[in-house]
């Protein structure tokens, strides 16, 4: 059973489009982070939220940690073909480690 | 300034053999994490070091896997004997304190055949 899990698996939409992504948990977390990652490469932090009910934006790219700090979700507006990629979430542990879930895969088409 | 490094990018190796994976962090981050995806699964913590010190090693999957961090600078993991179940992407990332600059290598593809 995942820790966290993440929704959809997979998305492919046109560029221009907007889209949400998910990331849900039973769990309450201190903290939550969502990454970017590319094939051959690490996932790179877009953002870290701490607060529950924040919102932070990052360009096009809107975050939201739920009020009770056990979701999250991402909103791309007009994405483009370079947001494609694997959006990772991941859960702060009591040391701060990271608790993954499995990904969602997006692909923007041109 | 230098990101994580990881070396090698990839290794292919023989049931049986051994095999040692090298995380350098960045320069003055003192804590060093451990984590693994193996194919379609997600990634999953290992362990993790504040300086030299093991904080927390319970996402080790077995005794085959030792990690070290001799002088709180690099850090080493080594597979012996490694098996078929241990191929997968190892991915090491530091911190300077709490979340503050977590930064991820890209990563060490081991495949064991």
């Amino acid at each position: 059973t995942q820790l966290l899990e993440q929704s959809p698996q997979f998305l492919s939409i046109q560029e221009g489009e907007n889209l949400t992504v998910y990331c849900n948990s039973s769990s309450v977390f201190s903290s939550l982070q969502w990454y970017r990652q590319e094939p051959g490469e690490g996932p790179v932090l877009l953002v870290t939220v701490v607060t529950g009910g924040e919102v932070k934006k990052l360009k096009r790219l809107t975050f939201q940690f739920g009020d009770a700090r056990k979701d999250s979700s991402l909103h791309i507006t007009a994405a483009q073909t370079g947001d494609t990629g694997l959006y990772l979430c991941a859960g702060a542990g009591n040391n701060n480690d990271m608790r993954f879930g499995a990904g969602t895969r997006l692909t923007v088409k041109p | 300034e230098a990101g994580v490094t990881q070396f090698p990018s990839h290794s292919v190796i023989e049931k049986g053999q051994t095999v040692t994976l090298r995380c350098d962090p960045i320069s003055g981050h003192d804590n060093l994490y451990w984590y693994r995806r193996v194919m379609g699964k997600e990634i999953k913590f290992l362990l993790h070091f504040v300086k030299e010190s093991k904080q927390d090693e319970s996402g080790m999957p077995n005794n085959r896997f030792l990690a070290e961090r001799t002088g709180g600078t690099y850090s080493t993991l080594k597979v012996q004997p490694a098996e078929l179940e241990d191929s997968g992407v190892y991915f090491c990332a530091s911190s300077h304190a709490g979340l503050d600059g977590y930064t991820f290598g890209s990563g060490t593809r081991l495949t064991v055949v």
